[in-house]
């Protein structure tokens, strides 16, 4: 059984690009759930998935997307980056929309300049 | 609203036990989570109470009071390898975790 992955591990970006970044769910788990975490903090919520549909958002602007695959994997997309998007963000999978333990990646270290 | 609290930083001694509590107010309580995360890794799950009471697993236990929206990590028998953050999460409603900013616990000789 493999753990939770993401992809890439580290990234830098300018001001206004466009970013996605990648996770594989834990082998069946159904719900992928995204987080951002600035330095220092806790992380936060952005979105989760659940079988392809998006079951929850954070406070976050609409320039956060997502997308849920059929074998579960999901993406997160940023447009516009702004310098304050810099952050870990990690991903947990989990089963039935997290409603037990969440298992979290590795995380994609990003940063804006 | 959500609004998590915890001590920002804790030292305590190898060997010795460790209390970090962590108090919470919310609506649509739906349990309370704790997370290991060591610098630049990912957090890990240590322990989940959505009733009252104490939940130990091992050297870690992890009580709950809804009543008074508190819980508590206890740690014993501490040892160097704890030295790590912890991050208390609430869960309201069936899916969105909201995390406190996490207790950074150095654990010294």
């Amino acid at each position: 059984e493999t753990g939770v992955t993401q992809s890439p591990t580290h990234l830098i970006k300018t001001r206004g690009q466009q970013v996605t970044l990648r996770c594989s769910s834990q082998s069946g788990h159904n719900t992928v759930s995204w987080y951002q975490q600035a330095l220092g903090q806790g992380p936060q919520f952005i979105f989760q998935y659940y079988r392809e549909e998006e079951n929850g958002r954070g406070n976050f602007p609409p320039r956060f997307s997502g997308l849920q695959f059929p074998n579960y994997s999901s993406e997160l997309n940023v447009n516009a980056l702004e310098l304050d998007d810099s952050a870990l963000y990690l991903c947990a999978s989990g089963w039935d929309r997290g409603l037990d333990e969440q298992f979290f990646g590795p995380g994609t270290r990003l940063t804006v300049l | 609203g959500q609004n998590i609290d915890q001590p920002t930083e804790m030292t305590a001694t190898e060997g010795a036990i460790v209390q970090i509590n962590c108090t919470y107010q919310t609506s649509g309580f739906n349990g309370l989570f704790w997370y290991q995360q060591h610098a630049g890794e990912a957090p890990t799950f240590l322990s989940y109470n959505v009733l009252d009471g104490l939940e130990e697993k091992g050297r870690f236990s992890s009580f709950l009071s809804r009543s008074k929206g508190y819980s508590y990590l206890l740690l014993k028998e501490l040892q160097m390898k704890d030295s790590a953050s912890y991050l208390c999460a609430e869960r309201a409603g069936s899916y969105q975790l909201t995390f406190g900013k996490g207790t950074k616990l150095s654990v010294i000789p």
